[in-house]
């Protein structure tokens, strides 16, 4: 069965860096994609991007473009969001969600379990 | 601010039939397919509908989708005390070049 395992909590400063991992199973890892969404606390589900396992491919959002990296590692079925510059506002619940092919393509069937991440000095 | 706008709070009895509202644009639900998620705190958002009004295997008929030009709806009938959750759409946004989210709709089961 399809599974997405996430890395544990995290806790930064600001102005530093989190990256978040998340690993599959069960299926061919370079068939799909990945997008990562978030929830900040009180607010609503956020889109942050995509990335194909297949070729690396990425589309980020514009609000986050300058500071995510998205990538993958096909040799241990694995896909990593690293966020640059944290701020306080940046204190989010972090998801990764398989989706397709493409950016725009469905996503949402299969989710990782979340990663908090809190931002405090 | 959300690009897809959805009603805060929507509430209901168990046994009934509430709707829930998105409101998007000609970029977004006007040219793409809607999706909703449901979310439970604590959980990771489980997809309910996906091209307006498809159903993954093992969501109950209970939930229908529907698009009218550039506003969805989801409905749940026969309300349960376990629909209560926050209700998000969701849709591609081709000026966007992403996916936008509808603010939530915290459904409450009175």
């Amino acid at each position: 069965q399809v599974q997405l395992v996430q890395s544990g909590a995290e806790v930064k400063k600001p102005g530093a860096s989190v990256k978040v991992s998340c690993k599959a199973s069960g299926y061919t890892f370079t068939s799909y994609g990945f997008n990562w969404v978030r929830q900040a606390p009180g607010q609503g589900l956020e889109w942050m991007g995509w990335i194909s396992a297949y070729n690396g491919n990425t589309n980020y959002t514009q609000k986050f473009q300058d500071r995510v990296i998205m990538t993958t590692d096909t040799s241990t079925s694995t896909a990593y969001m690293e966020l640059r510059s944290l701020r306080s506002d940046d204190t989010a619940v972090y998801y990764c969600a398989r989706g397709g092919d493409r950016p725009h393509t469905l996503f949402g069937l299969f989710w990782g379990q979340g990663t908090p991440v809190t931002v405090s000095a | 601010q959300s690009v897809l706008t959805q009603s805060p709070s929507a509430s209901g009895t168990p046994g009934q039939r509430v709707t829930i509202s998105c409101s998007g644009s000609s970029s977004s639900i006007g040219s793409s397919s809607v999706n909703w998620y449901q979310h439970l705190p604590g959980t990771a958002p489980k997809l309910l509908i996906y091209s307006n009004y498809q159903r993954p295997p093992g969501v109950p008929d209970r939930f229908s989708g529907s698009k009218s030009g550039t506003s969805a709806s989801l409905a749940i009938s026969g309300l349960q005390s376990e629909d209560e959750a926050d209700y998000y759409c969701a849709a591609w946004d081709d000026s966007l070049h992403g996916w936008v989210f509808g603010g939530g709709t915290k459904l409450t089961v009175l």
